[in-house]
């Protein structure tokens, strides 16, 4: 079974404190994603790595850090966390895409950050 | 990138068809078409896709516009374990094309 883990379900941490969630996939992927999703405002794309030490922005970078050192690992790093970077916060991975193929990408259970 | 619209939100009955609709008249000759669904407390899922043809699986189907400026995810029979926000996605290939970007989706509700 295809699997994408993420190290806590639920996590709370105080303002100002450096903060790690961490994903694991087994699927060879090189692909990997963070996304939060907050109420009203759907999934947003934070980082995207396409391969090991490779990153790009997305659409809400601000305050993020990301590190993937191993294939299969890609780290979230809150550096300095605030009270708005409360939210759910899920990763995802999937193969490259190469011309004329399109797979899909497997999600995990999501992590739910408070910071307090 | 193109850009897709969804309705906020649809309602069916339990065993009855549910046709969400997906408009993406900005689409290029590249972009795949992809479906997803996140259930309560879970991830998303990957649901179906497609390029230009009508596609089958075991889950739904997709019916996509000649023009492809628009598509529709169709659940035959919905039930109740259907009820989940549908999201409409396009896909390019290529290095842009390995971005995977989420809109605002469509939240389907299952009455019995």
């Amino acid at each position: 079974d295809v699997k994408v883990t993420q190290s806590s379900r639920y996590l709370v941490k105080r303002t100002g404190e450096k903060v790690f969630l961490e994903c694991v996939q087994d699927m060879d992927h090189e692909n990997m994603f963070w996304y939060r999703q907050d109420p009203g405002l759907g999934l947003r794309l934070i980082y995207f790595s396409y391969d090991v030490k490779m990153k790009e922005k997305g659409d809400i970078p601000e305050g993020y850090s990301v590190s993937r050192e191993k294939k299969e690992r890609f780290s979230l790093i809150l550096e300095s966390a605030s009270t708005n970077q409360t939210s759910m916060y899920l990763c995802a991975s999937r193969l490259r895409q190469p011309s004329g193929v399109n797979t899909e990408a497997f999600f995990g259970q999501g992590t739910r950050l408070t910071v307090v | 990138d193109a850009k897709t619209t969804q309705p906020n939100s649809m309602e069916s009955n339990e065993e009855e068809p549910v046709h969400l609709p997906c408009n993406h008249s900005t689409i290029s000759g590249t972009d795949y078409i992809h479906w997803y669904r996140q259930l309560p407390s879970q991830g998303p899922e990957y649901v179906i896709h497609g390029l230009t043809s009508n596609v089958n699986n075991r889950m739904a189907s997709l019916a996509i516009a000649e023009d492809r400026k628009s598509s529709t995810l169709i659940l035959h029979r919905a039930t109740l374990r259907d009820a989940a926000v549908y999201y409409c996605i396009l896909r390019g290939y290529g290095n842009a094309g390995n971005m995977l970007t989420f809109g605002g989706g469509t939240r389907l509700m299952v009455k019995p």
